[in-house]
């Protein structure tokens, strides 16, 4: 069984302020973990997805995660936030076993960008 | 951008009546999914599909089935809608590294 929480349903910033957006994880076996955006009226695109290799992983629009095993992490951050990033943001992890590969999506988080 | 589509994009019925909603794709993707996407409950599964004729239920399947005859059709179906089947409904692609491609959405009212 896997879970996601996403800390914070609304997370408010300025303009140029740093993003953080907070997500952890629970899985019983090794996860494959994504984000993924979705602008008003429109579905879901990713951001930025961690398989294998290096655990800070670069996605699109200048926004990075970084996969902590230790503390079952894999928060979505950018340095500095723009108007356009307002937006709702999806955390999800898929298990890298079992089969079905079954996505388990996080509640989201809306991210308000102040000017 | 991946080549799915939904139709269709606005439906409005009415209590009772059988609903069909359409998911294509043009990417011969073996994995298919139906979501629906409410405030506060971020996305759910209602149904998956693996293959041709093969399908199984997600974490909210009561009063929803699926058919799939098709490798690129995958279709949704209200028995019998009712006001708490109002929502958006995604369906979405996976690729082989598990990255899922979304349609734009079917915002559904039951009236």
């Amino acid at each position: 069984a896997q879970s996601v929480t996403q800390l914070g349903s609304h997370v408010s910033v300025s303009e140029g302020a740093l993003v953080l957006l907070r997500c952890n994880y629970s899985s019983s076996v090794p996860p494959y973990l994504f984000w993924y955006v979705q602008y008003p009226n429109q579905g879901l695109q990713l951001l930025l997805k961690y398989t294998t290799g290096a655990t800070l992983v670069k996605g699109i629009n200048g926004f990075e995660a970084e996969f902590k095993k230790s503390e079952t992490s894999f928060h979505l951050t950018k340095p500095s936030a723009h108007m356009s990033d307002a937006a709702e943001y999806f955390c999800a992890v898929t298990p890298d076993s079992g089969g079905s590969y079954i996505p388990t999506f996080g509640r989201g988080t809306s991210l308000i960008v102040h000017p | 951008d991946a080549g799915i589509t939904q139709s269709p994009r606005h439906k409005v019925t009415e209590t009772g009546t059988p609903v069909t909603l359409r998911c294509h794709q043009t990417e011969n993707h073996r994995y298919m999914y139906w979501y629906r996407q409410d405030p506060g409950h971020g996305l759910r599964l209602i149904h998956y599909s693996y293959g041709v004729k093969d399908t199984d239920k997600g974490e909210v399947s009561d009063g929803y089935s699926v058919s799939r005859s098709k490798t690129e059709d995958f279709l949704l179906t209200l028995e019998s809608a009712t006001s708490s089947q109002t929502s958006v409904y995604f369906c979405a692609i996976r690729d082989s590294s598990y990255e899922q491609y979304f349609g734009p959405g079917t915002r559904l009212t039951v009236t």
